[in-house]
């Protein structure tokens, strides 16, 4: 089974709209991490956003707020007022502490989401 | 403000051939790890370090070799490139001991070809 889950394999959206970009995961662990990162036409990979599982407030930055929901194992981002340099692949991504030690931990990553946003 | 250096950022290789992909990073970060990104794959771990003279093997590590040459420095290797090995690579660091929001800093990736 994926652990990182991201069902919408493209996405559009009107500028100035929000978005919600979908993430479901899949762990046994108790304690873990969950990131966002974007990742634009040039290539990089941008952090945008980190909750853990033990923060009770759903993380925000900026535009960026993730709805956590942890019974349904979702982390899914939200951009408000979307801008055209919105536009790229959005990934998700798990750290599971079980997996991690000596300050080093592994991410997984799901396949991401293409999202367009259309002037 | 460097942050992860990533050389070269382009490279074709014949099959067969060898070539080590270099980076460094300059925000005193202990782990350091090597991706491969390929079409609707998402990011995967090939390797990783989690400090200095310390190297384990990720999710595909076959093929590859890695040396963490120095707290800064994180080399990969593929000693016999196979087409199978087309991707882009992603050095990334991470310091763990400085809080558990801490993310993984990427480089801007090496597009590597194998004819």
């Amino acid at each position: 089974a994926q652990k990182i889950t991201q069902t919408q394999p493209g996405m559009f959206v009107q500028e100035k709209e929000a978005v919600t970009l979908d993430c479901t995961y899949d762990t046994s662990d108790q304690s873990y991490g969950l990131f966002w990162y974007k990742q634009p036409s040039s290539g990089e990979m941008i952090f945008l956003i980190y909750q853990g599982s033990y923060d009770e407030q759903n993380a925000t930055e900026g535009r960026y707020s993730l709805n956590f929901q942890k019974a349904r194992k979702s982390a899914n981002l939200v951009i408000s007022a979307s801008q055209l340099g919105d536009s790229a692949m959005y990934f998700c991504a798990m750290r599971e502490d079980a997996y991690s030690g000596a300050g080093s931990y592994q991410l997984t990553f799901g396949k991401g989401t293409k999202l367009s946003v259309i002037p | 403000n460097a942050g992860v250096t990533q050389t070269p950022k382009f490279q074709v290789l014949k099959t067969g051939q060898s070539m080590t992909l270099q980076c460094a990073q300059d925000m005193n970060h202990n782990s350091m790890y090597w991706y491969r990104q390929d079409p609707g794959m998402g990011l995967r771990l090939i390797y990783y370090s989690a400090s200095e003279g310390t190297t384990d093997k990720g999710e595909v590590p076959n093929g590859y070799n890695v040396s963490r040459l120095n707290k800064r420095e994180f080399s990969l290797r593929l000693e016999s490139a196979a087409p199978s090995q087309t991707s882009v690579y992603f050095c990334a660091s991470s310091d763990l001991n400085s809080g558990t929001d801490q993310p993984q800093h990427f480089g801007d990736g090496t597009r590597l070809s194998i004819l």
